[in-house]
Order: C-alpha cells, then sequence, then structure tokens
C-alpha cells in the first residue's frame, strides 16, 4: 500500500491560513471517510487534531478545520498562530484491514 | 487522564528480537483498539499494527508481516509487540496509540512518547 502525498513543506503568516492536501487513490481516501490528522511537534506525542474527515475532537481549537474531494482531503489551519508550527500527518483507512499515512507536511509559521 | 507509557526499545543487532511493551491507564483499557505506529528517523509515520479491544482482530502492515506479532492482556492494561529478525529498515522510534473504536480505524485519540529502536552491527 503505498502512502498518501502530501507536500513536504507549506508556510504562512500569522493570522493567515494555510492548506495542506494528502492526495490518496479511489482505494483509501475515495472510499472511506476514515481519514485523520495529526499534528507533530518533535519529540512529543502526536496530536489527532481531525477524525472522520472533518470531525474535530474536543479541545481541539476551531481554526483546525478538515474536508474531503474524491481521494483528497484536506486540512486547513486559519487564523495561524506560532504554536502551529509542527509536522502534520493525514492518514486514511485502505481496505483489507490497512491504515496508509502520508508523508507529512512541515507548517512553518513566518 | 489517558496515559500511554512505551518501553522496550533499545539497540539491537539485526536477526535478533525485541519485545517492546505500552502501559496504558486513566481509561477502560479493554474497551479500544491499540495501534503501533512507527518513525524511522528523518521520516514520516508508518502504521504498523492494530488490535481490537478484545484481542481477537490483528491486522498488519505489509512491510512487517510475518515477523511482527502485536497483542495485548487486557487484564495488565498492557500492549505488546514483538519483532522477530530485526532488520536495519526497523530503526525507529515506536509509538503506541488508542483508537477512538472498538474494532480500529478511527483515528488515534491518545499517542504515547515512544521508545526508539536502533538495529545496528
Amino acid at each position: 500500500q503505498s502512502a498518501l502525498t502530501q507536500p513536504p513543506s507549506a508556510s504562512g503568516s500569522p493570522s493567515q491560513s494555510v492548506t495542506i492536501s494528502c492526495t490518496g487513490t479511489s482505494s483509501d481516501i475515495g472510499s472511506y471517510n476514515y481519514v485523520s490528522w495529526y499534528q507533530h511537534h518533535p519529540g512529543k506525542a502526536p496530536k489527532l487534531i481531525i477524525s472522520d474527515v472533518t470531525r474535530r475532537p474536543s479541545g481541539v481549537p476551531d481554526r483546525f478545520s478538515g474536508s474531503k474531494s474524491g481521494n483528497t482531503a484536506s486540512l486547513t489551519v486559519s487564523r495561524l498562530q506560532a504554536e502551529d508550527e509542527a509536522d502534520y500527518y493525514c492518514s486514511s483507512y485502505a481496505g483489507n484491514n490497512n491504515l496508509v499515512f502520508g508523508g507529512g507536511t512541515r507548517l512553518t509559521v513566518l | 487522564q489517558v496515559q500511554l507509557v512505551e518501553s522496550g526499545g533499545g539497540a539491537v543487532q539485526p536477526g535478533r528480537s525485541l519485545r517492546l511493551s505500552c502501559a496504558a491507564s486513566g481509561f477502560t483499557f479493554s474497551s479500544y483498539a491499540l495501534h503501533w505506529v512507527r518513525q524511522a528517523p528523518g521520516k514520516g509515520l508508518e502504521w504498523v499494527a492494530l488490535i481490537s479491544n478484545g484481542g481477537y482482530e490483528k491486522s498488519y502492515a505489509d512491510s512487517v508481516r510475518g515477523r511482527v506479532t502485536i497483542s495485548r492482556d487486557n487484564s495488565k492494561n498492557t500492549l505488546y509487540l514483538q519483532i522477530n529478525s530485526l532488520r536495519v529498515e526497523d530503526t525507529a522510534m515506536y509509538y503506541c496509540a488508542r483508537d477512538r473504536y472498538t474494532s480500529g480505524w478511527g483515528g488515534g485519540d491518545f499517542w504515547g512518547l515512544g521508545t526508539l529502536v536502533t538495529v545496528s552491527s
């Protein structure tokens, strides 16, 4: 199973918005709504910020939002803050009891 | 509060075996599926294995199937990962994560800090 495709980097200035894409296939993102997004600060535990494509867990700011169109999922971070600087990973159920992650996107707040 | 603490990592030679553990607390352990996810140095996250809440359903990534066994002891609130025939490419930080659902695939809502496995001769 191939990894999902994410841009290696993204950036934005404080208060701006940035969108990170996650491209899969009709066998994973295109077929299931089990898409999750994680924020990972190096040295810390990854944190779930979006599940089931659009669901935001309790405690996650509403600046984070998820969407999906066809085989591509997206994470939008609005009103960027310095603490949003981190690595972001998408994942999707890929059928046949398989889970696949994206390669990760390093978000830089300028 | 939910806590997951991995242990058992270390430096090992290729071909040897290792058993990782993940001690859980702060939630009803037997109600949740659990994952192992790893991250090689400088690389992204890679899903390794999933076990259902009761331990009866297990799933593995193609990259480790046949060499890895996931298991759990609900009486001890502990998750395990047995890795046999270790390869250099198994070098990674290994994380355990709780899934939102009993059977898995809902996303890992709590993660540990990981345990580092280094495979080198």
